[in-house]
């Protein structure tokens, strides 16, 4: 079944503006990624956050987590066109063996 | 350039037909998985691999079939398709031991009719 659930599922920003999006999971986990997928492409690793960690930054994109709410949220500021694309939370448990559970995504779309 | 390959991009197959997805990556990682995304569905594990020999099920396993006999390869076998395995299918891989991000392929677009 679906780990987490992104929200919201669609989001339509001008460029320059920010982007946030949340992410909600359901089981004790090791880390959560961000990846981004561009129209009829693969995904792109982003970012990723571990469960003692609460808050991390890459370039314009900002992720923090809330493993007490079971909780995240990616934030790109100063969104360019070039950021529309598809965004996926991922969460990789904590039992071991590596594998991925990815919620339904967020749509961006930024406007120039 | 370093990465993970997949082999074809798109397919189209009749009912009941068989194919292989094959998928390589050339940075010596130990994990290898297959998933398939469908339209308001995110991405679902199929099958995933620890290391040459080694092979699990995932969330949605009927239906396919993997085998990994060198790190370097791990091919995804349809051994009856019906139209419910039309998806996008993606191979990933990762090093050993967790906490590190994917690397994925560019997909497989399967259409069976």
């Amino acid at each position: 079944s679906q780990q987490g659930e992104e929200d919201p599922q669609a989001l339509s920003i001008q460029e320059g503006e920010n982007a946030t999006m949340n992410c909600s999971y359901k089981t004790s986990i090791n880390n959560l990624q961000w990846y981004r997928q561009n129209s009829g492409r693969g995904l792109v690793h982003l970012i990723l956050i571990r469960s003692n960690e609460r808050e991390k930054h890459s370039g314009r994109l900002r992720v923090t987590l809330d493993t007490s709410k079971k909780s995240s949220s990616l934030l790109i500021t100063a969104s360019r066109a070039a950021d529309t694309a598809s965004y996926f939370c991922a969460t990789e448990g904590d039992s071991g063996y590596s594998t991925l559970t990815f919620g339904k995504g967020t749509m961006l779309l930024v406007s120039p | 350039n370093a990465g993970v390959t997949q082999t074809p991009k798109f397919q189209v197959l009749k009912t009941g037909q068989s194919m292989t997805l094959q998928c390589a990556q050339d940075m010596n990682h130990e994990y290898m998985s297959w998933y398939r995304q469908d339209p308001g569905m995110g991405l679902r594990l199929i099958h995933y691999s620890v290391g040459a020999g080694i092979t699990d099920q995932g969330e949605v396993p009927n239906g396919y079939n993997v085998s990994r006999s060198t790190t370097e390869d791990f091919p995804l076998r349809l051994l009856s398709a019906a139209p419910s395995q039309t998806s996008v299918y993606f191979c990933a891989s990762t090093q050993q031991g967790g906490g590190y991000g994917y690397t994925f392929g560019s997909g497989t677009r399967l259409t069976v009719v």
